[in-house]
C-alpha cells in the first residue's frame, strides 16, 4: 500500500517552456502533498506544502508564480514550472500523506533538464 | 568555502556485516522520527519510524534507536547486502504540520 506515482520521470525541454509534473496517490487519499527539490548529493529541500482544496503554502525563497501548485483532488497534485530556465534544472520529488497519518510516501521524482 | 552538502558522509561496510548509520537531530521538541532510503535516481523510500515515547524499534533487518538526551538517532542494518547501497536520510517532525526536517544524508557503500 501507500504508493505515490509521479509523472513524468524525466523531462528535457528548451528554455522558456512550462513543464507540468503530476503526483498521484494510488491507493490512499492524500489531504496533504509536499513538493521538494533536490540538488546532487544534497538533502531534500521543501518547496511547498499542498493541501487539497486550498492554496499551497510556499517556503521562503520559493516563487509561487514560478512554481504553480494545484491540488484539486485527494489523489492528485500538480507542480507547473512556468517559463523554465536552465537554473530550474533539478530533481523534483513529491510526497503524499494520508489524513492524520504518518509517514510521508514519496514518488520516484522527476529529473528536469532545461536546455 | 565549500558547502558541507556537496560531500555526503560515506560509510563503507563489508557485505554481511552490520551497518550503523547515525544522525543528530536538531529540535528537542520533535516527537516523530523517520529513516528513508534513497537509491540513485529515485525518491526516498520509507524504512522505519519511531515516536519520541520509544527508545528502540525493530523491523525486518533494521533497528532504530532514539536517544533523546543527546538528540541522537541511529539506524542499524543487520547482515548488510548489496541492495542496501543507497543514501540514508533521517528526518524529524514536530507537532501537527507534518513537515519534515531532513538530515544531510549518509551514503552507504557495500564492499564485496
Amino acid at each position: 500500500g501507500a504508493v505515490v506515482s509521479q509523472h513524468p520521470s524525466r523531462v528535457i525541454c528548451k528554455s522558456g517552456t512550462s513543464v507540468k509534473i503530476e503526483c498521484r496517490s494510488l491507493d490512499f487519499q492524500a489531504t496533504t502533498m509536499f513538493w521538494y527539490r533536490q540538488f546532487p548529493k544534497q538533502s531534500l529541500m521543501l518547496m511547498a506544502t499542498s493541501n487539497e482544496g486550498s492554496k499551497a503554502t510556499y517556503e521562503q525563497g520559493v516563487e509561487k508564480d514560478k512554481f504553480l501548485i494545484n491540488h484539486a483532488s485527494l489523489t492528485l497534485s500538480t507542480l507547473t514550472v512556468t517559463s523554465a530556465h536552465p537554473e530550474d534544472s533539478s530533481f523534483y520529488i513529491c510526497s503524499a500523506r494520508e489524513q492524520g497519518a504518518q509517514p510521508q510516501h514519496f514518488g520516484d521524482g522527476t529529473r528536469l533538464s532545461i536546455l | 568555502g565549500e558547502s558541507v552538502g556537496l560531500h555526503l558522509p560515506t560509510l563503507s561496510v563489508q557485505e554481511g556485516d552490520n551497518s550503523i548509520i547515525n544522525c543528530a537531530y536538531s529540535n528537542s521538541a520533535s516527537d516523530y522520527f523517520i529513516w528513508y532510503k534513497q537509491e540513485s535516481g529515485k525518491g526516498p523510500q520509507f524504512i522505519i519510524d519511531i515516536r519520541s515515547n520509544m527508545d528502540k524499534r525493530q523491523g525486518q533487518r533494521v533497528t532504530v534507536l532514539l536517544n533523546k538526551t543527546v538528540k541522537h538517532l541511529s539506524l542499524q542494518i543487520a547482515a548488510t547486502q548489496p541492495g542496501d547501497s543507497a543514501v540514508y536520510f533521517c528526518a524529524e517532525n514536530m507537532g501537527s504540520n507534518y513537515q519534515l526536517i531532513w538530515g544531510a544524508g549518509t551514503k552507504l557503500i557495500i564492499k564485496p
